[in-house]
């Protein structure tokens, strides 16, 4: 089964309104960690938001939101006041254990926004 | 603060060929990983080192690969005998253990095997 599913291959917003990447995970440990990544044409993998399973409150960081439904199992990236340099892929990603007792990510398969002007 | 580095950014080689990268983490950062991405896909875990000491390898990681982190500073991917299917972006990333061990990554090497 797939551990971290991104159902959108790609999604388009215009300038200026907020849009709304879904993600939703499986796991069965109770300690996990989830987090978004960008990855702009050029290739390099940009840390946006991370959100702990333990964390009461959703994840901000700046126009970066984490919309955490523990129960259902998402995570999904709210980015608000969409740029054009927001244009890129968006990576979910999970970490199943404690920091410290675990460490590799296991990725989707990403979802292309595109931010029209 | 310099991020993660990673030299060459692209590599064409022949089939067979030998080709090594190297990645630089962020100096303060104990915690190292190997990723490879091919087209289309996210990004898979292929190795980890925790200082020196690599700890795991995924089974992606055939006999062909091997990764070294002397000292527990820069690492190297080695490909041997390259093939075609090891066309892909290799990322490395790094993190400091703490309780949210964000990973920080790397430009990526793009290689293509012809």
């Amino acid at each position: 089964a797939q551990k971290i599913t991104q159902t959108q291959p790609g999604m388009f917003v215009q300038e200026k309104e907020a849009v709304t990447l879904d993600c939703t995970y499986d796991t069965s440990d109770p300690s996990y960690g989830l987090f978004w990544y960008k990855q702009p044409s050029s290739g390099e993998m940009i840390f946006l938001i991370y959100q702990g399973s333990y964390d009461q409150q959703n994840a901000t960081e700046g126009r970066y939101s984490l919309n955490f439904q523990k129960a259902r199992k998402s995570a999904n990236l709210v980015i608000s006041a969409s740029q054009l340099g927001d244009s890129a892929m968006y990576f979910c990603a999970m970490r199943e254990g404690r920091g410290g007792s675990n460490y590799k990510l296991t990725f989707g398969k990403g979802t292309l926004l595109t931010v029209n002007p | 603060d310099t991020g993660v580095s990673q030299d060459p950014r692209h590599k064409i080689t022949k089939r067979g060929q030998n080709v090594t990268f190297r990645c630089d983490p962020i100096s303060e950062h104990n915690r190292l990983y190997w990723y490879r991405q091919t087209l289309g896909q996210g990004p898979e875990f292929l190795t980890y080192f925790q200082n020196e000491a690599q700890l795991e390898k995924s089974r992606l990681l055939s006999d062909r690969f091997s990764a070294e982190r002397p000292k527990g500073s820069f690492s190297t991917l080695e490909i041997q005998r390259t093939e075609q299917g090891d066309s892909a972006m290799y990322l490395c990333a790094s993190s400091l253990n703490n309780e949210g061990e964000t990973q920080y990554f790397g430009p990526g090497t793009r290689l293509l095997v012809l």
